[in-house]
């Protein structure tokens, strides 16, 4: 089975940190996802990476950077984070092309609180 | 870009009942991918169906099955003899064809609660 792992599940912090989340597949996927899910707003794409290094802005990138130096993890980074940043972040990851390759698997969630 | 419109924010019907979860979408593509997930209290995706836009077969699993309406741009899920284990979030998502790099357009949900 495919799996995707987001090391912290909640996590509280303050103001103004900088924020890491971490995720892992060990599929050996080449696209990699991270999404914001909101009450009543869905699941919302931030940045999105089809391959090591490379990364694409999503539908709503601002206040958010990520990192991709390994095929299997993807970084969500929130260089300073603010109270509008608290929500659950979903990874996740695909791979490349082909019709029945066309699904993608996501993570267990992340609960972030910014106070 | 792609939308996707879930109208029912949330429903509820009696335990064994038949519901049909409604899906909208808009793009420019004519081929593309549409998927149904669901969301338990756990917050772990699951993926429920999928249906290629080139089939005209609606795709079945079990007690789920879609109408997929090509030129409508519409694809409902429906649920037969409904279960308490069903209660979640539904969400109606899209992808292009064509590897899948820039990942899904989600809908803003529909909570489904199954009464006893």
């Amino acid at each position: 089975d495919v799996k995707v792992t987001q090391s912290s599940r909640y996590l509280v912090k303050r103001t103004g940190e900088k924020v890491f989340l971490e995720c892992v597949q060990d599929m050996d996927h080449e696209n990699m996802f991270w999404y914001r899910q909101d009450p009543g707003l869905g699941l919302r794409l931030i940045y999105f990476s089809y391959d090591v290094k490379m990364k694409e802005k999503g539908d709503i990138p601002e206040g958010y950077s990520v990192s991709r130096e390994k095929k299997e993890r993807f970084s969500l980074i929130l260089e300073s984070a603010s109270t509008n940043q608290t929500s659950m972040y979903l990874c996740a990851s695909s791979p490349r092309g082909g019709v029945v390759l066309n699904t993608i698997y996501f993570g267990e969630g992340s609960w972030l609180t910014v106070v | 870009a792609q939308t996707v419109t879930q109208s029912q924010p949330e429903m509820s019907v009696q335990e064994a009942e038949t519901v049909t979860l409604s899906c909208t979408y808009d793009t420019s593509e004519n081929n593309y991918y549409l998927f149904w997930y669901k969301q338990p209290p756990s917050r772990q995706m699951i993926l429920v169906i999928r249906q290629e836009a080139y089939k005209q077969q609606n795709a079945t699993e079990n007690r789920f099955s879609v109408n997929f309406q090509k030129a409508a741009k519409s694809f409902s899920l429906k649920i037969s003899d409904s279960q308490l284990g069903d209660t979640a979030m539904y969400f109606c998502a899209f992808m292009r064809s064509g590897g899948g790099a820039d990942g899904l357009t989600f809908g803003k949900g529909t909570h489904l609660i199954i009464q006893p």
